[in-house]
């Protein structure tokens, strides 16, 4: 079945870098965009990034643009999120997510379970 | 990118309707049929419930369906029930090629 997997979160000082991966299966990753998106303890979703199918078109929220960079790997199926100059505000759980044959590419019906990251001193 | 303004709570007895309001401006809602609606209970993982504006996924309950007039995307919810007590949130695809949330609304079934 689809299935995203997300790992890589942790806990990091203000300033530092975290590599976040998204592992997935079950469908043509290579034909797909993907999403990041997260959401802050208690807050609402936020949209981060997208990264094209074949990973020529990268977009961002302005509060990570400069600071986090997407990519893919389409030979393993896997998408990262790099994220550095990190903030306590980036502190929240982080979704990777993209769309099945039953939606449309301008939506978003298959998420991973998230991985928690955490910035504190 | 300012995010699309939802109300901060809607509330509604069993077998009510309500409708829960996402405006954006001509550069997102208004300018593209790219609107979408989630639905998120505490602790779990969103679920898409509308998509394109008023396409429904398959297994989403037709009590669910959506609409836009203007800049202005609604999320109706008709008989509801005690189950759809939960957070929604609409997005909508932007001008700049990003995407932009609401900050969300939550449901209350009294």
């Amino acid at each position: 079945q689809v299935q995203l997997v997300e790992s890589g979160g942790g806990v990091v000082q203000p300033g530092g870098s975290l590599r976040l991966s998204c592992a997935a299966s079950g469908f043509t990753f290579s034909k797909n965009d993907m999403h990041w998106i997260r959401q802050a303890p208690g807050k609402g979703l936020e949209w981060v990034a997208i990264i094209s199918y074949g990973g020529a078109n990268r977009y961002f929220a302005d509060s990570v643009r400069g600071r986090f960079t997407i990519s893919r790997d389409n030979s393993e199926s896997t998408l990262f999120l790099q994220m550095n100059s990190l903030r306590p505000e980036d502190t929240a759980v982080y979704y990777c997510a993209t769309y099945s044959s039953g939606s449309s590419s301008f939506t978003m019906d298959v998420w991973g379970q998230g991985t928690t990251v955490t910035v504190s001193s | 990118q300012s995010a699309l303004t939802q109300p901060a709570s809607v509330s509604g007895s069993p077998g009510q309707s309500i409708t829960i309001s996402c405006t954006g401006t001509g550069s997102d809602v208004g300018g593209f049929n790219f609107v979408s609606w989630f639905q998120q209970h505490p602790g779990k993982v969103p679920k898409l419930m509308i998509f394109d504006v008023s396409h429904r996924p398959s297994g989403v309950s037709i009590r669910f369906s959506g609409s836009k007039s203007g800049n202005t995307a609604s999320l109706t919810i008709s008989g509801l029930q005690a189950e759809d007590e939960a957070d929604y949130y609409c997005i909508s695809f932007t001008s700049s090629a990003t995407w932009v949330f609401g900050g969300g609304t939550k449901l209350t079934v009294l």
